[in-house]
């Protein structure tokens, strides 16, 4: 089974909209971590946010936010007033405790920024 | 803080050869590190997790004597695809788990054609 979903494969907005990625874990741990990472053209991941599983606080940094609820197991992203330069494919990951380290991914949205 | 190198960033070579990937993280010791594949339009599958002077973890289905890794120091870790075959063309990505931060750092990845 899944354990981190992003059901969305494609989404496509016009500059300056707002856009919200969807992601759906599954665990039985009461400790992990989730994680968001942005893959631009280049193919570089690139680190975007870390959350514990202890902290159901929501997280803003500049147009991004990140929307965590334990109740339904989600994990969303949403990015305000979209740019061309958001245009990626970006993923949701697990971390487990007992998981040496290792990191489930989803299967990653392709955002397309249009101006 | 927390870059990842990763050289070369492309390389082609002929059916029968081997080609040596390296990752190092540059400002920050890494006791784990990983290697993974990405095909084009697909999530990352994990290839191995690679352990400081011990022997790497390979996952199901990932021939280790094909994918030599080798985990010498706490920031620097080599990827040696043998014999390397045109199936083995794809992108390599390598990351560094920084310990106490929870999070697994990037590298650029490594785009293997094999002709």
């Amino acid at each position: 089974a899944q354990k981190v979903t992003q059901a969305q494969t494609e989404i496509s907005v016009v500059e300056k909209e707002d856009v919200t990625l969807d992601c759906v874990y599954e665990t039985r741990d009461t400790t992990y971590y989730l994680f968001w990472y942005k893959q631009p053209p280049s193919g570089e991941l690139v680190f975007l946010i870390r959350r514990n599983s202890f902290d159901e606080q929501n997280e803003i940094s500049g147009r991004y936010s990140w929307n965590f609820q334990k109740s339904t197991s989600s994990f969303n992203f949403t990015i305000t007033a979209s740019q061309v330069v958001d245009s990626a494919v970006y993923f949701c990951a697990l971390r487990e405790d007992d998981s040496n380290y290792q990191l489930i991914w989803g299967a990653g949205t392709k955002l397309i920024i249009k101006p | 803080g927390a870059v990842v190198s990763q050289h070369p960033s492309w390389v082609i070579c002929k059916s029968g050869t081997s080609v040596k990937i390296e990752c190092r993280s540059l400002d920050f010791q890494a006791t784990t590190m990983f290697w993974y594949r990405q095909f084009p339009k697909q999530s990352l599958m994990l290839m191995a997790t690679s352990n400081e002077g011990s022997k790497a973890t390979y996952e199901q289905g990932v021939e280790k004597d094909k994918f030599l890794i080798n985990h010498a120091s706490l920031t620097l870790s080599t990827l040696t695809v043998t014999s390397a075959h045109p199936e083995d063309s794809s992108f390599y990505i390598c990351s560094a788990d920084w310990q106490g931060q929870e999070t697994q750092y990037f590298g650029p990845g490594t785009r293997l054609l094999v002709l």
